[in-house]
């Protein structure tokens, strides 16, 4: 069985402030894929990132960054300099290698970021 | 490049009514999810196609609901009848490969009510 867990229903922070989004997951599977989506009020499904299990750097893409640490099974999201538009429900993702290509979501965060 | 391109974008109906959620996936993807979205449970898989054939339809709640993918550019999902517990948030997504963990792209959504 897959399970992703957010334990941040949500957060509110102050433009520029610097924010983490928590995200644990629990495979069987040892080769598996995490993955970020943004969801913002209009509604759509954003792909932000993907990650397989064999690949723990870190990735930086201008003010967002990834934390993937398989010893604690988290896939954290961090964004730098936080923004208006930055607000939105981010899901955390997982998909096992035996599921195909089926993904097994977080109950998300809502992402508040006032001016 | 188009996306995945669902219809209709809002559809309000009244309860006993049939419902008919239409989706084109991203040319070339083979592969074809049909998802919902409820403040209660989130986002859930409700069918898994990978080149026309459905794979997966252990998520679709009760035999109210139907999938079909005549094609590779078409699917729909239909509900009938429809009632007031219906009433979600229903995203198609595609993606390329039979494989595991490749990259599930979504659209924009269709946003049911039923009175």
């Amino acid at each position: 069985a897959q399970k992703v867990t957010q334990a941040q229903t949500e957060i509110s922070v102050v433009e520029k402030e610097d924010v983490t989004l928590d995200c644990v997951y629990e495979t069987r599977d040892t080769t598996y894929y995490l993955f970020w989506y943004k969801q913002p009020p209009s509604g759509e499904l954003v792909f932000l990132i993907r990650r397989n299990s064999f690949d723990e750097q870190n990735e930086i893409s201008g003010r967002y960054s990834w934390n993937f640490q398989k010893s604690t099974s988290s896939f954290n999201f961090t964004i730098t300099a936080s923004q208006v538009v930055d607000s939105a429900v981010y899901f955390c993702a997982l998909s096992g290698y035996n599921a195909g290509n089926m993904l097994t979501f977080g109950g998300g965060t809502r992402l508040m970021v006032k001016p | 490049d188009a996306g995945v391109i669902q219809s209709p974008r809002h559809e309000v109906t009244e309860m006993g009514q049939e419902v008919t959620l239409r989706c084109k996936p991203i040319s070339g993807h083979n592969s074809l999810f049909w998802y919902r979205q409820t403040m209660m449970r989130g986002l859930e898989l409700l069918i898994y196609f990978n080149n026309n054939v459905p794979i997966d339809d252990s998520g679709m709640p009760e035999d109210r609901f139907s999938a079909k993918m005549p094609n590779a550019s078409f699917s729909t999902l239909k509900i009938q009848p429809s009632e007031p517990r219906d009433s979600a948030v229903y995203f198609c997504a595609s993606s390329t490969g039979q494989g595991s963990g490749n990259t599930i792209y979504f659209g924009e959504g269709s946003w049911l009510t039923v009175v």
